[in-house]
């Protein structure tokens, strides 16, 4: 059982709608991560965030936003996406050092039409 | 080319041997992971193996690391119908106040009945 949560499971929205995904970890870790996952396309680190602060932005576009309000909570934002944003989109958390090894949730599946 | 290399796909009978091979470019990783992802889930954690090492066990996975070659493989002994997902590679690198995961695009390992 995954002690990461993932909501909404499933989203589908239009490109000037303004949505959120929220991502909660259960086990303590100091550090959130977003992913983007594509079909035929490696895994994407999209943002970290570590105890709150975020370390690492990787030349995502402004559409996503990106929100840690403490370590067991990590938003991202969504507005005016494009459909070549469809995607699964997964969170992750880690205590923060090398060794410790990444925590996956279950991923909000979004398409935009 | 890309950073971390995979064959996109595996079949193999049920009861055989399952080898999914990697390979990786940055040679200052100090720890090297096997996820695994069934379909509409996120990514599980399966092993992961410090680069001092050539080999490690659990079970019925072996991996084996040939840091020279920087070349990883993952073992499924007596593979089952069950084993059936998709098998990433990642390796580990430190950024800006964190450490990342950089993964490949994963092997779909398919167990033939």
């Amino acid at each position: 059982e995954t002690g990461v949560t993932q909501t909404p499971r499933h989203l589908v929205m239009g490109m000037t709608n303004k949505k959120s995904l929220k991502c909660e970890q259960h086990l303590g870790h100091n550090a959130m991560y977003w992913y983007k996952q594509s079909a035929k396309k490696p895994l994407e680190l999209m943002f970290v965030y570590n105890f709150k602060e975020q370390t690492e932005n990787n030349s995502v576009p402004s559409r996503f936003s990106p929100e840690c309000p403490n370590s067991s909570h990590l938003f991202l934002h969504l507005h005016t996406l494009q459909p070549e944003d469809s995607a699964l989109y997964l969170c992750a958390s880690s205590q923060g050092s090398e060794r410790d090894t990444q925590y996956f949730g279950p991923g909000t599946r979004l398409t935009v039409l | 080319g890309e950073d971390v290399e995979q064959s996109l796909f595996l079949s193999v009978r049920e009861g055989d041997s399952s080898v999914i091979n990697c390979t990786y470019t940055d040679s200052s990783s100090t720890y090297l992971y096997w996820y695994k992802q069934e379909p509409g889930a996120g990514l599980q954690l399966l092993t992961y193996i410090f680069s001092n090492m050539d080999m490690k066990q659990d079970q019925r996975l072996t991996v084996l690391l040939n840091k020279k070659d920087k070349h990883l493989s993952l073992r499924i002994a007596d593979t089952q119908t069950g084993d059936s997902a998709i098998y990433f590679c990642a390796e580990s690198r430190s950024g800006a106040g964190s450490y990342q995961l950089t993964f490949g695009k994963g092997t779909k390992l398919s167990v033939i009945p």
